[in-house]
C-alpha cells in the first residue's frame, strides 16, 4: 500500500497570503489528523477528520482550518499568514479512528513565512 | 487534560552503548502510549505503543519500553544502539477512554550516536 502523502513538500509565502495544503491517507484509513511541528512549541495538533467531519480540534486560532472529502483525503488551510505560521504541517491518517490504532505519517509539508 | 514530559532534550551516547528515553506523562484518565521516531526531513514513524496487558513492550529496531503506572512513566530503551539510531524521539499518549486520533506529544529527545 502506498503511504500517506502530502503536498506540496515545501512551500513558501509571504505574510498575509493564505495556503492550502493537501493530505492523502492510506487506501481505506479514514481518519485524518494534522499537526504543526515547530523548534519552539514542538509537535501540536491542529484537528482530526473521520468521515468528513471534524471530530476533535486543538487551540489554534480559526485561521486554521481544514475538511475532508468523501475519499478521505484532506485539505488544511491557514488564512492571513503570519511568521509564526513557518513550521513543518504532518498529517496522519489511520483506519478507523481508533485510539488503539496506529496514526501513519505523511513526511509533511514544510511551510516558510516570509 | 494530558501532558507528557521527555525529561532529556538531548541524549548523546556512543555506539554499542545502551541508551534509555526517559518519557513521564500526567493524566487524570487512562492513556494509551506510543513513541516515534523522526529522522531528518522525515514524518514520524511509530517504534511502539502500549495499550493494556504486559507492561513491557518491544517494538521495531530493537527498541523496547516500559510502562510504570505508579511512577507515570514510559521510558524507552535499546540495549546497544547503531549509528543510524541517530533520530528524533517522541513520546505521545492520547485518551485510552474515547475514540480519537488526537496524540498528544512530548517535546522530544534528540538520540547522538557516536562512533
Amino acid at each position: 500500500k502506498a503511504g500517506v502523502t502530502q503536498t506540496p513538500r515545501y512551500l513558501i509565502k509571504t505574510r498575509g497570503q493564505q495556503v492550502t495544503l493537501s493530505c492523502s491517507p492510506i487506501s481505506g484509513h479514514r481518519s485524518v489528523s494534522w499537526y504543526q511541528q515547530t523548534p519552539g512549541q514542538g509537535l501540536q495538533f491542529l484537528f482530526e477528520y473521520f468521515s468528513e467531519t471534524q471530530r476533535n480540534k486543538g487551540n489554534f486560532p480559526g485561521r486554521f482550518s481544514g475538511r475532508q472529502f468523501s475519499n478521505s483525503r484532506s485539505e488544511m488551510n491557514v488564512s492571513t499568514l503570519e511568521l509564526g505560521d513557518s513550521a513543518l504541517y504532518l498529517c496522519a491518517s489511520s483506519p478507523p479512528g481508533l485510539s488503539t490504532d496506529t496514526q501513519y505519517f505523511g513526511p509533511g509539508t514544510r511551510l516558510t513565512v516570509l | 487534560a494530558q501532558s507528557v514530559t521527555q525529561l532529556d532534550s538531548q541524549v548523546p551516547v556512543f555506539e554499542e552503548a545502551p541508551v534509555e528515553l526517559r518519557c513521564n506523562y500526567s493524566s487524570s484518565v487512562s492513556v494509551y502510549l506510543f513513541w516515534y521516531v523522526q529522522y531528518p526531513n522525515q514524518g514520524l514513524q511509530l517504534l511502539l505503543k502500549y495499550l493494556s496487558g504486559s507492561t513491557l513492550v518491544k517494538g521495531i529496531n530493537g527498541f523496547e519500553a516500559e510502562f510504570n503506572k505508579s511512577q507515570t512513566s514510559f521510558h524507552l530503551r535499546k540495549p546497544s544502539v547503531h549509528i543510524s539510531d541517530t533520530a528524533e524521539y517522541f513520546c505521545a499518549v492520547t485518551p485510552g477512554s474515547s475514540n480519537t486520533g488526537k496524540l498528544i506529544f512530548g517535546q522530544g529527545t534528540t538520540l547522538q550516536v557516536k562512533p
